[in-house]
């Protein structure tokens, strides 16, 4: 069935490095992924997108990485800071595209 | 514009009472979906709607209704709650081919 899952559940970093997280997807056919950050007590928060006819694709502080070979989705933070603490989930469209398959999610933790 | 509002906030049931979640979004999108979300396991979608009128069972749909009489609204109903059913959950709602917008959750607890 369709599946989208994360490689490590915590991530710890210092104030100022890059992060990067994991996600890998097991549908060769999901055309769309998202990005969510979630703050305690809140709901997801989208921070990008990406459609699988891209490789890459760039926000502010934040790129996202499609490696559709390997079914890999990557969330990198550059200058990674306090306010980026959180848990970060991994979404595709359902084969539908009417709603959103999540991962586990990572927590980030900065540290500094 | 207040984007996806729910309510209530939090909840406390006992086993066998029955309760609608309020779900209510303001920026006219088509598409709304409800999602649990339990310690460890993401979000995992219960229900969601295309259109007024038109809904449609997610990955967890047992033990939950939904309806969706108007654009802005999507009530989740538990018909009788059961401790299974403690969770927190999340309204969403897009225009299609577009992110997902979400509440803040409603916090569910079955005793």
């Amino acid at each position: 069935g369709e599946s989208v899952g994360l490689h490590l559940p915590t991530l710890s970093v210092q104030e100022g490095d890059n992060s990067i997280i994991n996600c890998a997807y097991s549908n060769s056919a999901s055309d769309y992924f998202i990005w969510y950050k979630q703050e305690s007590g809140k709901g997801p928060q989208f921070i990008i997108d990406i459609r699988s006819n891209m490789d890459k694709r760039q926000g502010q502080r934040v790129t996202v990485l499609l490696n559709k070979t390997v079914k890999h989705l990557s969330l990198q933070i550059a200058a990674t800071q306090p306010g980026d603490s959180a848990v970060y989930f991994c979404a595709e469209n359902n084969q539908a595209g009417t709603a959103l398959i999540f991962g586990k999610g990572t927590t980030l933790s900065v540290s500094s | 514009n207040a984007g996806v509002t729910q309510t209530p906030k939090f909840q406390v049931l006992k086993t066998g009472q029955s309760m609608t979640l309020q779900c209510a979004q303001d920026m006219n999108h088509e598409y709304m979906s409800w999602y649990r979300q339990d310690p460890g396991m993401g979000l995992r979608l219960i229900h969601y709607s295309v259109g007024a009128g038109i809904t449609d069972q997610g990955e967890v749909p047992n033990g939950y209704n939904v309806s969706r009489s108007t654009t802005e609204d999507f009530p989740l109903r538990l018909l009788s709650a059961a401790p299974s059913q403690t969770s927190v959950y999340f309204c969403a709602s897009s225009t299609p081919g577009q992110p997902q917008h979400f509440g803040d959750g409603t916090r569910l607890s079955i005793l």
